[in-house]
C-alpha cells in the first residue's frame, strides 16, 4: 500500500530558530514529491516540488531534500517567523495510475515568540 | 485572478438532508479533483475530472456524485447526508495531474447532525 509517513506530528519552536521534518513514502512508482504548507482554515499552498533526480529545492527560507533511494524527504526552515506556525504536508505523486496524488498527513507546527 | 473558488465555507446538514458545494476556476485548468481532509489523516481523493464531461472515481467516492459541464465548475452532490461525511471539503485544479500549478480552494467545513 502507498504510504506517506511524516513526523513529527506537532513541533513547537522559538522565533529565530531552525527546524527539520520529516517525510518517509513508500510510494512507486515515483514521479514526484511536494511540500505544502497549510494555513488553519486555508487551503493547502505549494512551497516545492522536486522529480526523483532533484536532491534539494530552496523556496526563500524553505529547503526540501530528497534521497529518493531511501525514500525519504526533509523540509528545513529556516530562521523560523510567526507566519511560520501553520501544518506542512508531504505529498507524493504516482508516475502513473487515477490515484496521483498520495497525502500525509502533516506536521503542524507552532512557532512562538 | 481568483484562483479555485469554493462556496459555502460552512455548511451544517441534517442526516438525510442533500446538498451541492460548489467549486469553480478561472485558470482554464483541464484537471480538478475534490478531496477531504479528516483530523489525523491526509487528504483523502473523492472524485477528480479530466476535462469537461469526464469524471472518474477517486479513493473515497461513495455518497458522492460529481459532473463537469464547464471547464471552469466542477460541483460535489451529497445526495443523503451522513455523519460519517462530516469533514473539510477541498477543491483542487491543475493543468495536468501532475503538474506543478496544483492549485487549493480555500474548503468547505461541512457538519452533518
Amino acid at each position: 500500500k502507498n504510504q506517506v509517513e511524516q513526523s513529527p506530528q506537532s513541533l513547537i519552536i522559538l522565533e529565530g530558530k531552525n527546524c527539520t521534518l520529516q517525510c518517509n513514502y513508500t510510494v512507486s512508482p515515483f514521479s514526484n514529491l511536494r511540500w505544502y504548507k497549510q494555513d488553519t482554515g486555508r487551503g493547502p499552498v505549494s512551497l516545492t516540488i522536486m522529480t526523483f533526480s532533484e536532491n534539494t529545492k530552496s523556496n526563500g527560507r524553505y529547503t526540501a531534500t530528497l534521497d529518493a533511494d531511501t525514500k525519504q524527504s526533509s523540509l528545513h526552515i529556516t530562521a523560523s517567523q510567526l507566519s511560520d506556525s501553520a501544518s506542512y504536508i508531504c505529498v507524493v505523486s504516482l508516475y502513473t495510475g487515477r490515484r496521483a496524488l498520495t497525502f500525509g498527513s502533516g506536521t503542524r507546527l507552532q512557532v512562538q515568540p | 485572478n481568483a484562483g479555485v473558488t469554493q462556496t459555502p465555507k460552512f455548511q451544517v446538514l441534517k442526516t438525510g438532508q442533500s446538498m451541492t458545494l460548489q467549486c469553480a476556476q478561472d485558470m482554464n485548468h483541464e484537471y480538478m479533483s475534490w478531496y477531504r481532509q479528516d483530523p489525523g489523516m491526509g487528504l483523502r481523493l473523492i472524485h477528480y475530472s479530466v476535462g469537461a464531461g469526464i469524471t472518474d472515481q477517486g479513493e473515497v467516492p461513495n455518497g458522492y456524485n460529481v459532473s463537469r459541464s464547464t471547464t471552469e465548475d466542477f460541483p460535489l452532490r451529497l445526495l443523503s447526508a451522513a455523519p460519517s461525511q462530516t469533514s473539510v471539503y477541498f477543491c483542487a485544479s491543475s493543468y495536468g495531474r501532475d503538474a506543478v500549478g496544483y492549485t487549493f480552494g480555500s474548503g468547505t467545513r461541512l457538519t452533518v447532525v
